[in-house]
């Protein structure tokens, strides 16, 4: 099984608004990421867990605050977005990743569609 | 000049023929190479995987790595209208940041 499952699907918050989305894997996978994609590009990575250490932060604005509360989960809270936010937010695990010495296929579950009003 | 290339697109072919799906890239350091399916509004799906050079083939589907020439492929032979899509290349390094390098990805268009 190489499921990864996110939640919500979809998602509409305002400006104000505090959010979170949701991310969950059973495949034993010890690195997980988060990316986000706009319409007709590809994905860009936001932040990379390995054993559950955030190993990689892209620059990503405070706004946006990951989680990884066990190796299945990763969560991503959301604060004060601003509509250029709106997006496909993409979770996705592989069985190795930085500095583990295994290789990174990545599986990707299939987003939370995110909208900021 | 990015560290991916990868033709936009959209490529239109007629149901049945062979699609050719190319990626260059610049980092000699990539050892790991992807090919992901996008459909519309979906997450991208793992389709074929490689590691270093060489051929690997499953069932309609063949990826081919030449890291001498930094290019890579994808061919789908026999392609179908639910082959339509969006195709991505990624790739990462052996050591080191291990994220994914994607390329902008092609779009494929199958008609029946």
């Amino acid at each position: 099984d190489t499921e990864v499952t996110q939640t919500p699907k979809h998602l509409v918050m305002g400006m104000t608004n505090k959010k979170s989305l949701k991310c969950e894997q059973h495949m034993g996978h010890r690195a997980m990421y988060w990316y986000k994609q706009k319409a007709k590009k590809p994905p860009e990575l936001m932040f990379v867990y390995s054993y559950e250490k955030l190993s990689i932060n892209e620059s990503v604005p405070s706004r946006f605050s990951p989680e990884c509360p066990n190796s299945s989960l990763l969560n991503l809270h959301l604060h004060a977005l601003q509509p250029e936010d709106s997006a496909l937010y993409l979770c996705a695990s592989s069985q190795g990743g930085a500095g583990t010495g295994v290789p990174g296929t990545q599986y990707f579950g299939p987003g939370t569609r995110l909208t900021v009003l | 000049q990015k560290e991916v290339e990868q033709d936009p697109g959209p490529l239109s072919v007629p149901e049945g023929a062979i699609v050719s799906l190319n990626c260059t890239y610049s980092n000699s350091a990539f050892q790991y190479f992807m090919w992901y399916r996008q459909y519309s509004r979906k997450g991208p799906e793992l389709l074929m995987y490689t590691y270093s050079s060489g051929n690997k083939e499953d069932g309609r589907f063949t990826a081919q790595v030449d890291k001498s020439s930094k290019y890579i492929s994808l061919f789908i032979r026999d392609s179908q209208p639910s082959d339509s899509a969006t195709y991505l290349c990624a790739m990462s390094a052996d050591t080191g940041r291990r994220a994914l390098t994607f390329g902008s990805g092609t779009r494929l268009q199958v008609q029946p």
